[in-house]
């Protein structure tokens, strides 16, 4: 799997837009981008993964870069309860993903 | 749809004993993948089973072994264990199809394992 590096933390107002960046400059053509998060004491959760196109559903939108070097996901109306650590991962193996520290999201009143 | 079922949810085990942990995954995925998380590590892959066959294995030593019955139920099993055992254990399941589409794991959220 690709190494992948993201801020420690970042922060977000309630109601606004939460752009999370991640980089991964060494992603080879068949990696997948993969994003997930974690709220305290339960286990990761699925957001959206993508290849190559942007991609969206009803949680985030995923924009990969057209070198794939890079992507950016957005939560598009961070709530409170987005407060979550939120992991970026480059890779294929079926089930077996390699989790970086991931960034923490701080989303306040 | 029921999510990953993981039981217990916790556990108290003391030094050179072993445990078992088990999982069930939703149903009709195939693929059952363990992750070890500890504040130090992180989240790190132990093994993934898909059709009763381990398909991946990670950086663990032997005492770690794991198994998937024909119904995709997954059990792990930690043999003469270490205080740095101690640990959140995480299932996860996905159709884990043999094609090229890669299918989002679903997390279970864990069995919190203590070894004094």
């Amino acid at each position: 799997d690709a190494k992948t590096t993201q801020p420690p933390s970042m922060d977000c107002a309630e109601g606004r837009a939460a752009n999370l960046p991640c980089n991964h400059s060494t992603i080879s053509g068949n990696e997948y981008v993969y994003w997930y998060r974690q709220i305290h004491s339960q286990g990761p959760q699925y957001i959206i993964h993508g290849l190559k196109n942007n991609e969206t559903n009803e949680m985030a939108s995923l924009i990969i870069t057209e070198d794939r070097k890079s992507s950016t996901l957005i939560l598009p109306h961070a709530t409170l309860r987005d407060t979550a650590v939120y992991y970026c991962i480059a890779g294929t193996s079926y089930g077996k993903l390699t989790f970086g520290q991931g960034t923490i999201l701080t989303v306040h009143p | 749809k029921a999510g990953v079922t993981q039981t217990p949810r916790y556990l108290i085990k003391t030094r050179g004993q072993q445990v078992t942990l088990s999982c069930s995954p939703i149903s009709g995925h195939r693929s059952v993948s363990w992750y070890q998380q500890t504040p130090g590590q992180g989240l790190q892959f132990l093994f993934e089973y898909f059709s009763e066959t381990q398909r991946n294995k990670g950086n663990f030593p032997g005492r770690f072994s794991g198994r998937q019955f024909s119904n995709s139920r997954s059990e792990m099993n930690v043999s003469t264990l270490e205080l740095g055992d101690s640990a959140l254990y995480l299932c996860a399941s996905s159709l884990g199809g043999a094609g090229t589409v890669i299918s989002p794991l679903h997390f279970g959220n864990g069995t919190r394992l203590t070894v004094t």
